[in-house]
């Protein structure tokens, strides 16, 4: 079973502040890297899916790379808003989805 | 939209009694899983499930866990007898793997508490 680790575990960041966190994980066998945002009493919901090393992507303000020669993924949110708090997952996939591991996730809240 | 459902949102039950938790996947997903989060931990993997058998299973899916898949629709993770360290919440997860792009859709959780 994979070892998936996020930094930090958590993170206040001021409203229009942007911040960035990390995703570690190993990088042979790798497949496929995911983030996920989960809200207090929702479930995971997705936010990107990458596969190949130098990937970015990007939605709205919130954006991703992915390095899996070295073995991590950044995400970014940029203008930090209240309603980004949450906690953010990412899970790694080395086995043709057939084994998602995900990482301890960072929690962040965006004060106002 | 399609959603993936899960019942029950919470049940108590005693130790060494036997659980069921009931998913309904999204219709035309191929890929099940199941994750616990135990309360203030992270989330785990226990199995994945596809073409009617376990794909992969971690450490913590031993003996007294078990999946099915009993009617098409339905998948169900059953506990065989229930221990205090089982308390956590449950989510079923569910998947289209289609190439390079797959994603998992949650269901809301079902929380288990084992007294």
């Amino acid at each position: 079973i994979l070892n998936v680790e996020q930094s930090p575990q958590s993170l206040h960041v001021q409203e229009g502040d942007s911040t960035n966190f990390t995703c570690s994980f190993p990088s042979s066998n790798f497949y496929a890297l995911h983030w996920y945002r989960w809200e207090t009493a929702k479930s995971p919901e997705a936010l990107f899916v990458m596969t190949l090393n130098g990937d970015e992507k990007k939605k709205g303000r919130i954006s991703a790379t992915l390095n899996t020669k070295e073995g991590y993924s950044y995400l970014y949110i940029k203008g930090s808003q209240p309603e980004d708090s949450a906690t953010y997952l990412c899970a790694s996939d080395d086995n043709y989805g057939q084994n998602f591991v995900f990482g301890p996730g960072t929690r962040l809240s965006v004060l106002p | 939209e399609p959603e993936v459902t899960q019942t029950p949102s919470h049940q108590v039950t005693q130790m060494g009694q036997e659980v069921i938790l009931r998913c309904v996947p999204i219709s035309n997903h191929l890929y099940f899983y199941w994750y616990r989060q135990i309360l203030g931990q992270k989330v785990e993997f226990l199995v994945s499930f596809y073409n009617n058998e376990i794909s992969e299973k971690s450490e913590i899916f031993d003996d007294q866990f078990s999946v099915e898949r009993p009617d098409g629709s339905n998948f169900t993770l059953k506990i065989r007898s229930t221990k205090l360290e089982d308390s956590a919440m449950y989510f079923c997860a569910s998947m289209v793997y289609e190439t390079n792009t797959g994603e998992l859709f949650f269901g809301e959780g079902s929380r288990l508490t084992v007294l």
